[in-house]
């Protein structure tokens, strides 16, 4: 495997359930991100880690909760999501410390639908 | 706070013509700025970047854009367009020191036969 990888790629859950995004960056990274793409909206950058400690939390809700064991995982793990959370859930990868001039590379998204 | 527009969500064109993408950004201090291009079922692509240096910017597939920071824009422009960059393309602006990309809503170019 190269790049990003993400899984599953469709995720379907009630609203009462708990589920986990996975995503795996195979280039040597240190930073890490989840972003939220919803419809008509810009990206939202939601969470960052650097060096496998989160250094951004862009006011999400508790209801998602990342996790990074390692630079090269990192993952989101939800529970009772609202209708509104349904969305492209993506995750991204960047070179040493995150910094902003570095580019990201992004994986294919998780499609998430939540009933 | 910084943000950007991309004024232009669908920019239809026929193949083998030119077309220029529109993105303005708003910020009182220096800035690094990136196109980004998404194919369908596909995360997202680096096209181009700039952070410093020569205003003009190459990028991959042909792109180009230019860095115009008394309009505060950063069109992207490709001479002649193949129906394979049928795709949404997303601008996006950061600064430096912090983790922070700012990403405008996209505009999704169409090529026409």
């Amino acid at each position: 495997e190269t790049g990003v990888t993400q899984t599953p790629r469709h995720l379907v859950m009630g609203m009462t359930n708990k589920k986990s995004l996975k995503c795996e960056q195979h280039l040597g990274h240190n930073a890490m991100y989840w972003y939220k793409q919803s419809a008509k909206k810009p990206l939202e950058l939601m969470f960052v880690y650097s060096l496998e400690e989160r250094v951004e939390n862009n006011s999400v809700p508790s209801r998602f909760s990342p996790e990074c064991p390692n630079s090269s995982h990192l993952f989101l793990h939800l529970h009772t999501l609202q209708p509104e959370d349904s969305a492209l859930y993506l995750c991204a990868s960047s070179q040493a410390g995150g910094r902003t001039r570095d580019t990201q590379y992004f994986g294919p998204g998780t499609r998430l639908t939540v009933l | 706070a910084q943000s950007v527009t991309q004024l232009d969500s669908q920019v239809p064109v026929f193949e083998e013509a030119p077309v220029e993408l529109r993105c303005n950004y708003s910020s009182s201090v220096s800035v690094y700025l990136f196109w980004y291009v998404q194919y369908p079922n596909q995360g997202l692509q680096l096209l181009l970047k700039y952070l410093s240096g020569s205003t003009l910017v190459k990028g991959i597939n042909g792109f180009e854009a230019e860095f115009n920071k008394s309009q505060t824009s950063f069109h992207l422009r490709k001479p002649s367009v193949h129906i394979s960059d049928t795709a949404e393309y997303f601008c996006a602006v950061t600064r430096p020191g912090t983790y922070k990309y700012i990403f405008g809503t996209g505009t999704r170019l169409k090529v026409l036969a």
